[in-house]
């Protein structure tokens, strides 16, 4: 079955330290993968997608993933975290169903970061 | 512009009622979609609807319905709330192709009392 499982529920790091969110899926084919934000009080936001290609996708707000089909893992990554990075991250992979936006998402990790 | 917009941003009401959330996209996407995001923010998704075709979780009761007058829009009905329908609940729409993605809305926090 299709699943997507983030090991750590809350991690907190120093201002300007470096961040690694682990994120590890099950799925049947060549998966799509995403990790969305969420700080406090509002929706999801895309970070990074990863569909094909290049291993190592960059998104916004200097994050960035690399795919590790071997692992079946897609890791976050940021080399150093703002306190405004606080907040609830998700991973994601699809898609399943009839449609491509039809997501399973990991249960979230939520990052606090210390000043 | 709010590409993915959803009414009310919270929503507080007795069981039994029955209630509404209504959801409006202006990116021209093909599909939209809602999600529930429990109490321990686990999201889940719902249904998935183009003009072609409803695609339902089968774990969501059928006092669930969604309801789309036409592309843009993808109104949730939910008729004999449960204290146990407390949740976010999140729209999103995407377009059908390859390298689809799904835009989110802000959410409609649902309060059963």
């Amino acid at each position: 079955a299709q699943s997507v499982t983030q090991p750590d529920i809350h991690i907190t790091v120093s201002e300007g330290a470096s961040l690694e969110l682990r994120c590890n899926y099950s799925y049947g084919a060549t998966p799509y993968l995403f990790w969305y934000v969420q700080s406090p009080g509002q929706g999801l936001q895309l970070l990074l997608k990863y569909f094909s290609g290049d291993t190592l996708v960059q998104g916004i707000k200097g994050f960035e993933a690399e795919f590790k089909r071997s692992q079946s893992s897609f890791n976050l990554r940021k080399p150093s975290v703002h306190w405004s990075d606080a907040a609830e991250y998700f991973c994601a992979v699809g898609p399943y169903g009839g449609s491509q936006g039809n997501l399973i998402f990991g249960k979230g990790t939520k990052l606090s970061v210390k000043p | 512009d709010t590409a993915v917009s959803q009414t009310p941003k919270y929503l507080v009401t007795q069981m039994g009622n029955d209630k509404s959330i209504k959801c409006e996209q202006n990116l021209g996407h093909d599909t939209m979609y809602w999600y529930k995001q429990d109490s321990k923010k686990f999201l889940k998704i719902m249904f998935s609807y183009n003009n072609k075709e409803l695609i339902i979780n089968e774990t969501v009761p059928n006092r669930f319905s969604p309801k789309s007058p036409d592309k843009a829009h993808l109104n949730l009905h939910i008729n004999s709330l449960e204290l146990g329908d407390s949740a976010v609940y999140f729209c999103a729409s995407s377009h059908e192709g390859r390298s689809a993605e799904a835009f989110f809305g802000q959410g409609t926090r649902l309060t059963v009392v």
